[in-house]
């Protein structure tokens, strides 16, 4: 069964700590990997699409990459302002225009 | 500006009513879905379409139905016939070509049903 995973649940950083979010998936065939952000109440805001192992994509204090099992959004440097739960969902071979999402990592960035 | 709006922002409603939630887009994408949020869920998707006149279920369809009349407008009825209708409601667009693929939404309809 395809699953895509997010990890950790709930993350708590201080102003300046940087780290890593994890999502993994197994599916059958990956045509795409998401991620978004969401804050409290709101619509995701879409970040980034990666489609290959060791595609890589930047912005500001974010950078997102993929293996052939999972992408990590590494957070360098991260500020209150980037407290939010980020997304990951996945597009699959024979899945149409259809994605599946993880459950989220709740981040919090405390000063 | 482009870019998708739904309406309302709240919604309440008493059980045993069907509801309408809009949708909007002026970004002329091709593609309309809808997904449902709920607290420790991911989205789970209820409808989507790819063009005008079409559209196809998702993994939760039950108890909602959809139409797509217009490139512009898709819009979503939570029927009385769906057990669970309180959620957070989102729709999305998505361009669907040229290798295009990322989903852009709307900023939500909380439902609340009683």
């Amino acid at each position: 069964e395809d699953q895509v995973t997010q990890s950790p649940e709930a993350l708590r950083l201080q102003e300046g700590e940087s780290s890593s979010l994890n999502c993994s998936y197994t599916v059958s065939g990956l045509r795409g990997l998401f991620w978004y952000r969401q804050d409290p109440g709101k619509g995701p805001e879409f970040l980034f699409t990666l489609y290959s192992a060791g595609e890589e994509k930047e912005k500001e204090r974010l950078k997102a990459t993929l293996t052939k099992k999972e992408s990590f959004l590494h957070i360098t440097a991260p500020k209150p302002e980037d407290s939010a739960t980020y997304l990951c969902a996945v597009r699959l071979t024979g899945g149409g225009n259809k994605l599946t999402f993880g459950t989220g990592t709740q981040l919090k960035v405390e000063l | 500006d482009g870019g998708i709006t739904q309406s309302p922002k709240y919604l309440f409603r008493k059980e045993g009513q069907n509801v309408t939630l809009s949708c909007e887009q002026n970004l002329n994408h091709d593609a309309m879905y809808w997904y449902r949020q709920d607290p420790g869920q991911g989205l789970r998707l209820i409808y989507y379409s790819q063009i005008v006149n079409d559209f196809q279920k998702g993994d939760i369809a039950e108890g909602y139905s959809v139409s797509r009349e217009k490139k512009e407008s898709f819009p979503l009825t939570v029927t009385s016939a769906q057990k669970n209708p309180t959620a957070f409601y989102l729709c999305a667009s998505s361009p669907s070509r040229d290798r295009v693929y990322e989903q852009y939404f709307g900023p939500g309809t909380r439902l609340t049903v009683t």
